[in-house]
């Protein structure tokens, strides 16, 4: 089975500071992907990367950066410079990659992030 | 126009009624999903369809059943809704591969159920 665990449920930063939101998996799948959704006050779910189990390259996107590490199941998104328009809920999720459990995803718990002004 | 759309957006029922949530996109998907969200929980699969004719039940089918009328087409329903379905509700789609957006679901609004 395939869990997904981030351990912050809440986090509450001043506007600038950087912020790290960690996420750690567990699978027995050796093919899979990783995925980071935004989900705002409005509460729709806003697609922000997804991560190949094969690539290992830590990717950055203007001021959100995430760090894959294998060797310790890791992938962990950074908001470098928080603003306001960050605050939302955050969740890291999995997917098999093959096999009849192809495409499902396995969501973490999701972590509540609030930037003041 | 968004590419997977759900109705109704909002429904308050009392227990025991019967409620389908319909979901309809787009995308040309041929895979098809429905999630729950509850706080502190995240999102959890309640069924999920590769095709009109395969369908299958996901981490939390119990109380649910649906119906994939046609590609396009995913409903979720309560047979006899009780309070703690109090939830989210998602739809999403996917495609099968070949392409950028491979394994990555595309998310409808969500249907917000309260159950009195």
């Amino acid at each position: 089975a395939q869990k997904v665990t981030q351990a912050q449920t809440e986090i509450s930063v001043v506007e600038k500071e950087d912020v790290t939101l960690d996420c750690v998996y567990e699978t027995r799948d050796t093919t899979y992907y990783l995925f980071w959704y935004k989900q705002p006050p409005s509460g729709e779910l806003v697609f922000l990367i997804r991560r190949n189990s094969f690539d290992e390259q830590n990717e950055i996107s203007g001021r959100y950066s995430w760090n894959f590490q294998k060797s310790t199941s890791s992938f962990n998104f950074t908001i470098t410079a928080s603003q306001v328009v960050d605050s939302a809920v955050y969740f890291c999720a999995l997917s098999y990659a093959g096999g009849t459990s192809y495409g499902k995803l396995t969501f973490g718990q999701g972590t509540i992030l609030t930037v003041h002004p | 126009d968004a590419d997977v759309t759900q109705t109704p957006r909002n429904r308050i029922t009392k227990t025991g009624k019967r409620i389908m949530l319909e979901c309809s996109q787009t995308k040309g998907h041929d895979r098809m999903y429905w999630y729950r969200q509850d706080p502190g929980l995240g999102l959890r699969l309640i069924y999920y369809s590769f095709d009109v004719k395969d369908i299958n039940k996901g981490e939390i089918s119990d109380g649910y059943s649906v119906s994939r009328q046609a590609q396009a087409k995913f409903s979720l329903s309560l047979e006899s809704a009780i309070p703690n379905q109090t939830a989210l509700y998602f739809c999403a789609t996917s495609d099968q591969g070949g392409s950028r957006s491979y394994n990555e679901q595309f998310f409808g609004p969500g249907t917000r159920l309260t159950v009195l």
